[in-house]
């Protein structure tokens, strides 16, 4: 499809556990984000990449969290020592790194930590 | 740092009457942008409609008007003859200036349309 793609649609895992969330942006888009959505609240964000690098990530709540996007498109968030506390749903979003122009998100990915 | 306020947490509106979203920000900012998404219950964030602060006119997009009070800092969403597809979470948002274009988001404003 054209849309941003994210995967998997829902994860439940285990407290300590690794996870990684996977995010596939619209094809040319050089800017990406992730945002957290937390039951009842708006989404916050998280990290920024333009290109490849990232341009800013104080968003991320503490060292468990980590995001890279290695060749420019596809990127990856991956936590760490998973608490109950990071359960929420994770929405991706890109664009084409014009200023004037809306983020196009996905669907998210929920989270479950049991 | 950037702020948006939605005061309202639900509002129930009759089918084919228009509706008003309040949203309230703060900036330090003289250049900014300002957004409004909508949430279904499927999850995916779609975009409605978009202001810049420079912008004179406010932004229309079909059924959907922005109400842009640069002074008073505020920027409500109005849906024109709403419909049932309209019920959904309502996110007003904000994004810095150039160089950083990450979203700040309100708490949002759950809408149901009632036949």
């Amino acid at each position: 499809g054209a849309g941003v793609s994210q995967t998997p649609s829902n994860k439940v895992t285990e407290k300590g556990k690794y996870v990684e969330l996977r995010c596939d942006p619209i094809s040319g888009h050089t800017a990406l984000y992730w945002y957290r959505q937390s039951l009842g609240q708006g989404p916050e964000f998280l990290i920024y990449f333009q290109g490849t690098g990232a341009a800013d990530d104080s968003g991320l709540p503490n060292d468990r969290f980590f995001a890279v996007r290695p060749e420019g498109s596809v990127s990856t968030l991956k936590i760490q020592r998973t608490e109950r506390g990071d359960s929420a749903v994770y929405l991706c979003a890109s664009n084409p790194g014009n200023a004037d122009t809306e983020a196009f998100f996905g669907q998210g990915t929920r989270l479950t930590v049991v | 740092a950037q702020k948006i306020t939605q005061t309202q947490p639900g509002m129930f509106v009759q089918e084919k009457e228009a509706v008003t979203l309040d949203c309230t920000y703060d900036t330090s900012d003289q250049s900014y942008g300002l957004f409004w998404y909508k949430q279904p219950s499927s999850g995916e964030m779609i975009f409605l409609i978009y202001q810049g602060s420079y912008d004179e006119q406010n932004a229309t997009e079909g059924r959907y008007s922005l109400n842009f009070q640069k002074a008073r800092k505020s920027a409500n969403l109005v849906i024109s003859a709403s419909q049932l597809g309209d019920s959904a979470m309502y996110f007003c948002a904000m994004r810095e200036p150039f160089g950083n274009e990450k979203l700040t988001f309100g708490t949002g404003t759950r809408l149901t349309i009632i036949p």
